[in-house]
């Protein structure tokens, strides 16, 4: 079973740039979340989605967006990238009802 | 909302030793307490959960304690190895409805051997 897949693993980017950080899950678990991981920082929620249809914002949720057309996938967009968004952002989802959450690889982003 | 507490921020124990990690969380109403193991250049895993209506679960060499009136949690890894160096994580969420875990800054635990 793949669980939960990250891509790309890696990207440098340039500042002023956009992209999309690509999460797909196979366990049909209705909850999905992006995290943003910084050292000393622990995991910071950015965006979550409770269900298909619906996003939410969480802690640090200013540059980024998200969409979750259906239930397997959850795209986190950053519109114009700037240096502070240098980090390793993992997606997570967890089944309905609870907050036991799974978490993909990670996609280490830099952007210079 | 929730936030969470995690200490030591680092903690290097001989190998053999118990290591003990302390998380203190702020809200009441939280009753799912989760750990995560990440090891270098890898994803957070859960090792052990917790909820509310126990004081303490056992997994082998790692336990979990849960003291809801001091809102404080503890993870206990016994006899510790190499393999347990890792950075841990402890959470905090209401496990009810749709609810979203709040972590804490983590440790890095380091087994001398």
């Amino acid at each position: 079973t793949a669980g939960i897949t990250q891509a790309p693993t890696s990207q440098i980017l340039a500042a002023g740039r956009s992209m999309t950080l690509r999460c797909t899950q196979d366990m049909r678990h209705n909850a999905m979340y992006w995290y943003r991981q910084d050292l000393g920082l622990g995991l910071r929620l950015i965006h979550y989605s409770n269900t298909a249809g619906t996003t939410g914002k969480g802690e640090v949720p200013d540059g980024y967006s998200v969409s979750r057309a259906n239930t397997d996938d959850f795209p986190l967009t950053l519109a114009s990238a700037v240096p502070s968004q240098t980090s390793v952002y993992f997606c997570a989802s967890s089944d309905f009802g609870t907050a036991k959450a799974f978490f993909g690889q990670g996609t280490r982003l830099t952007v210079v | 909302g929730e936030n969470v507490e995690q200490h030591p921020s680092t903690l290097s124990v001989q190998e053999g030793d118990s290591a003990v990690i302390k998380c203190t969380y702020s809200d009441s109403a939280s009753n799912y307490f989760p750990w995560y193991k990440q090891e270098l250049g890898k994803r957070p895993q859960l090792i052990i959960d917790i909820r509310s209506n126990v004081g303490e679960k056992k997994d082998q060499r790692i336990a979990v304690t849960l003291n809801k009136t001091a809102k404080h949690f503890s993870l206990h890894i016994t006899e510790t190895q190499p393999e347990d160096s890792a950075v841990y994580f402890c959470a905090a969420s209401r496990d009810f409805g749709n609810e979203k875990l709040t972590f804490g800054t983590g440790t890095r635990l380091t087994i001398i051997p």
